[in-house]
């Protein structure tokens, strides 16, 4: 069975610094991957995902991430952060046809 | 285009009482799930409908949880008679397509507090 790690649970990070949330999977087929935000009081909401192709892939808001096969890691990053990004972040994971498997998050605390 | 909708948003009960959650996906989506997000946790699936067939309930307790989608589109998740922890949000998604590649998108939770 899939399953999903996120070993950082909070980063705090300066306005305008870079940023990198890690996450690695365990999986014995192929996997999607995904990457979701929730900002408090709301749903999740996709950041990006990565169904096959390109190992580099661009979501929504200035986001990143790079699926590596051989690290089974699918970490998001962005070049500039803002006070706006601070949400809690979630990598997910799925095989095929079957379910989305979720981290436990990784809360980004941007500071002015 | 109207997002999912869940209601309500917020709800306090005292054990042993049941409880009711509705959810209303975007239109022409025939997937819905039903999530159980603990604090400081990813959500976890508790059923999937693709219409009105239940594909995968297997992580939902069965023994005090319930689920419908009548006509195949609202839903409603209960529980009777509620835990001290089941306290949790619950949230509910949608998605049209094949389940495992399709963005899933999700309503506001209701937040359910068991005292």
């Amino acid at each position: 069975a899939q399953s999903v790690t996120q070993l950082d649970s909070q980063v705090p990070v300066f306005e305008e610094a870079p940023v990198e949330l890690r996450c690695n999977y365990s999986s014995s087929v192929s996997v999607y991957l995904f990457w979701y935000v929730q900002y408090p009081n709301q749903g999740l909401q996709l950041l990006l995902k990565y169904l096959s192709g390109s190992t580099l892939v661009k979501g929504i808001n200035g986001f990143e991430a790079e699926f590596n096969k051989s690290q089974t890691s699918f970490h998001l990053r962005k070049p500039s952060v803002h006070i706006s990004d601070t949400a809690e972040y979630f990598c997910a994971v799925s095989e095929g046809f079957q379910k989305l498997v979720f981290g436990t998050g990784t809360r980004l605390l941007v500071s002015p | 285009e109207a997002g999912v909708v869940q209601s309500p948003r917020y709800k306090i009960i005292e054990k042993k009482q049941p409880v009711a959650f509705w959810c209303n996906p975007i239109s022409g989506h025939n997937t819905l799930y039903w999530y159980l997000q603990n604090l400081g946790q990813g959500p976890e699936l508790l059923i999937r409908y693709e219409n009105e067939e239940a594909v995968d309930d297997s992580q939902l307790p069965k023994d005090r949880f319930s689920a419908e989608r009548l006509k195949g589109v609202d839903s409603t998740l209960k529980i009777q008679p509620a835990e001290l922890g089941d306290s949790a949000v619950y949230l509910c998604a949608s998605s049209s397509g094949l389940a495992g590649q399709e963005t899933q998108y999700f309503g506001p939770g209701t937040r359910l507090l068991v005292l």
